[in-house]
């Protein structure tokens, strides 16, 4: 069965630069989540979207924005980065219910 | 927001032993997700299950929405099954799966 698609999967960047992070959902599947988790805690929502419209918003700092494309993929971008943002960050992707998560990205910030 | 919690927070088992593993949440809730958090990071999707009981393998679930608590069982433990567990339950209006604090298990052979 086709899954989340996330890519880089590692992506080392350094304090100030800019980082692109890509998401390719489940084909069908009409809301993309981002979730942001740092070492040794719970992953954080970040922003959702349904049918390529931005539905819900969490702690997202204002550095980062977040946009799905007409082909259903989505983009994180950080701008800005700061040591705190390295973490793993997820995409996630559900069609009426169960979320199914990508592998994730491992950003590191030095 | 939702408040979810777990416990307990840490546990340590030896291979072939029975667990259970509680979420507490505070509000009512349409739709609740457990996941195995592998040591490589990976968020794998174990049970889909906002109300009722089922089982897959040697694990199973129990989610009771009018008392607001979930349960995971795990039995017949293996040394694959350590990690971390999350439930993610999703509040009834609200679009986003709000992760517990998770329950870091430890199989010993």
């Amino acid at each position: 069965a086709a899954g989340v698609i996330q890519s880089p999967r590692h992506l080392i960047k350094e304090k100030r630069e800019t980082a692109t992070l890509k998401c390719y959902p489940i084909p069908r599947h009409d809301t993309v989540y981002w979730y942001q988790q740092g070492p040794g805690q719970d992953p954080q929502f970040l922003i959702s979207f349904y049918e390529k419209m931005q539905s819900d918003k969490g702690s997202i700092p204002d550095r980062f924005s977040a946009q799905q494309f007409s082909d259903y993929h989505s983009e994180l971008n950080m701008s800005s980065l700061e040591l705190g943002d390295s973490a793993l960050y997820f995409c996630a992707s559900s069609l009426t219910g169960t979320a199914t998560f990508g592998p994730g990205t491992r950003l590191t910030v030095t | 927001g939702i408040q979810v919690e777990q416990s307990p927070p840490d546990l340590i088992l030896q291979e072939g032993a029975n667990s259970t593993l509680r979420c507490n949440f505070s509000d009512s809730v349409n739709n609740l997700q457990w996941f195995h958090q592998n040591p490589w990071g990976q968020l794998i999707n174990l049970f889909y299950i906002p109300s009722g009981t089922k089982q897959n393998g040697r694990l199973s679930a129990t989610t009771v929405a009018t008392e607001r608590y979930s349960l995971l069982y795990i039995s017949s433990s293996q040394t694959t099954d350590s990690g971390v567990y999350f439930c993610a339950p999703r509040r009834v209006g609200n679009e986003k799966l709000t992760f517990g604090t998770g329950t870091r298990l430890t199989i010993i052979p």
